[in-house]
């Protein structure tokens, strides 16, 4: 069964500095990988995917995601975060498009950023 | 504009009263699905449907009903059999071509009074 762990539940970052958020997967197969960002109260926005390619991965809002295959990692990563960053980040892995396949979501990682 | 639109986004209800989750999307996506948010637990599987008139049960699918007559909507019942409705319940879709992103709505928080 396919499985994600964010190990931090909460980090609080100075704004400014740098962000680095943590994601363990397991998964089979090729996995295809995801991150998400929720405000209070909202609905979740894709950050930035990978599927195949290049591991190293650039998204929306100034993020990057580096794939590693022989960690089962895919760790998001911001160079200088911006207050409007304070959200919560979700992690997911899927597979490819086919009939069945659904998104399995880690426990997500509430950033705090001080100014 | 595309996108999914859920309603209530707030509802209240009484223990042992059952209570529908309406979730309509303009995106033509065949794949619809169900999610419940916690707080420290993520997002958890309740339902999901790959066509009109077909639907599988998620990872908590137990005290929840669905259906889905049309490909735009995918309705969701919380039944007085679910024990502990309180919950922020979002719902997505997802195209059949592209990288398998999910699109969501803005959700729907459910207090069981």
């Amino acid at each position: 069964a396919q499985s994600v762990t964010q190990p931090d539940i909460h980090i609080t970052v100075s704004e400014g500095a740098s962000l680095e958020l943590r994601c363990n997967y397991s998964y089979g197969a090729t996995p295809y990988l995801f991150w998400y960002v929720q405000s209070p109260g909202q609905g979740l926005q894709l950050l930035l995917k990978y599927f195949s390619g290049d591991t190293l991965v650039q998204g929306i809002k100034g993020f990057e995601a580096e794939f590693k295959r022989s960690q089962s990692s895919f760790n998001l990563r911001k160079p200088s975060v911006h207050w409007s960053d304070a959200a919560e980040y979700f992690c997911a892995v899927g597979a490819a498009i086919a009939a069945g396949n659904k998104l399995t979501f880690g426990g997500g990682t509430r950033v705090l950023v001080k100014p | 504009d595309g996108g999914i639109t859920q309603s209530p986004k707030y509802l209240f209800r009484k223990e042992g009263q059952n209570v529908t989750l309406s979730c309509e999307q303009n995106l033509n996506h065949d794949a619809m699905y169900w999610y419940r948010q916690d707080p420290g637990q993520g997002l958890r599987l309740i339902y999901y449907s790959q066509i009109v008139n077909d639907f599988q049960k998620g990872d908590i699918a137990e005290g929840y009903s669905v259906s889905r007559e049309k490909k735009e909507s995918f309705p969701l019942t919380v039944t007085s059999a679910q024990k502990n409705p309180t919950a922020f319940y979002l719902c997505a879709s997802r195209g059949t071509s592209g990288t398998g992103e999910l699109f969501f709505g803005e959700g729907s928080r459910l207090t069981v009074l």
